[in-house]
């Protein structure tokens, strides 16, 4: 069956500090690789997507890389900031166009 | 421009009562959804239309009933509201000509009380 495992919050970082938020998947088949965020009282943006194998999705300084060897695409960020404070899913869709949805993890980033 | 817009975004009504949520998209997408997304930030989805015609029905009580009048909109019914249905619904929709990347609505949070 298809499911999607990331890492469970919450998460706190300070100002600046290196993110990642891990996700694993389980998939029939080749499925695409999405990351989405929900801000604080807001709807699900789509933040970046990979679509095969080895490519790499990027956005507001954000990346993840499509590993099919280890069935993984975790979220990775540099430097981040206040705004960025949101709940991260990482969710993977099927031929059958149903998105997978994990639980979702918690970022609150401090000053 | 919203693209997928749903209203209304907050709702809180009394249990047994009946209510829709409409959704709207101006993408020029097939494929329309929607989600469920529990107190815990669970998403999981309800169903999806293509054309117009249902394609995924999870398990999902017959007071939930969609509707699609023409492929640009999928209302949500919900009968006999009780307390367990409060969540925030999520309409969404997509196409091949995107890639099938699924666009989200804000959401509408629904408080039954």
């Amino acid at each position: 069956g298809n499911s999607v495992t990331q890492m469970e919050g919450p998460v706190t970082l300070s100002e600046e500090a290196f993110l990642t938020i891990n996700c694993t998947y389980t998939a029939t088949g080749y499925p695409s690789l999405f990351w989405y965020v929900q801000y604080p009282g807001e709807g699900l943006q789509l933040l970046l997507k990979a679509t095969k194998a080895d490519d790499k999705g990027s956005n507001k300084g954000f990346e993840a890389t499509y590993r099919k060897e280890t069935t993984s695409f975790h979220l990775e960020k540099g430097s981040v900031q206040v705004s960025d404070s949101a709940v991260y899913f990482c969710a993977l869709q099927t031929g059958a166009n149903n998105l997978f949805f994990g639980t979702g993890t918690r970022l609150t980033v401090i000053p | 421009d919203t693209a997928v817009s749903q209203t209304p975004k907050y709702l809180v009504t009394q249990m047994g009562n009946d209510k829709s949520i409409k959704c709207e998209q101006n993408l020029g997408h097939d494929t329309m959804y929607w989600y469920k997304q529990d107190s815990k930030k669970f998403l999981k989805i309800m169903f999806s239309y293509n054309n117009k015609e249902l394609i995924i029905n999870e398990t999902v009580p017959n007071r939930f009933s969609p509707k699609s009048p023409d492929k640009a909109h999928l209302n949500l019914h919900i009968n006999s509201l009780e307390l367990g249905d409060s969540a925030v619904y999520f309409c969404a929709s997509s196409d091949e000509g995107t890639g099938n990347t699924i666009y989200f609505g804000e959401g509408s949070w629904l408080t039954v009380v």
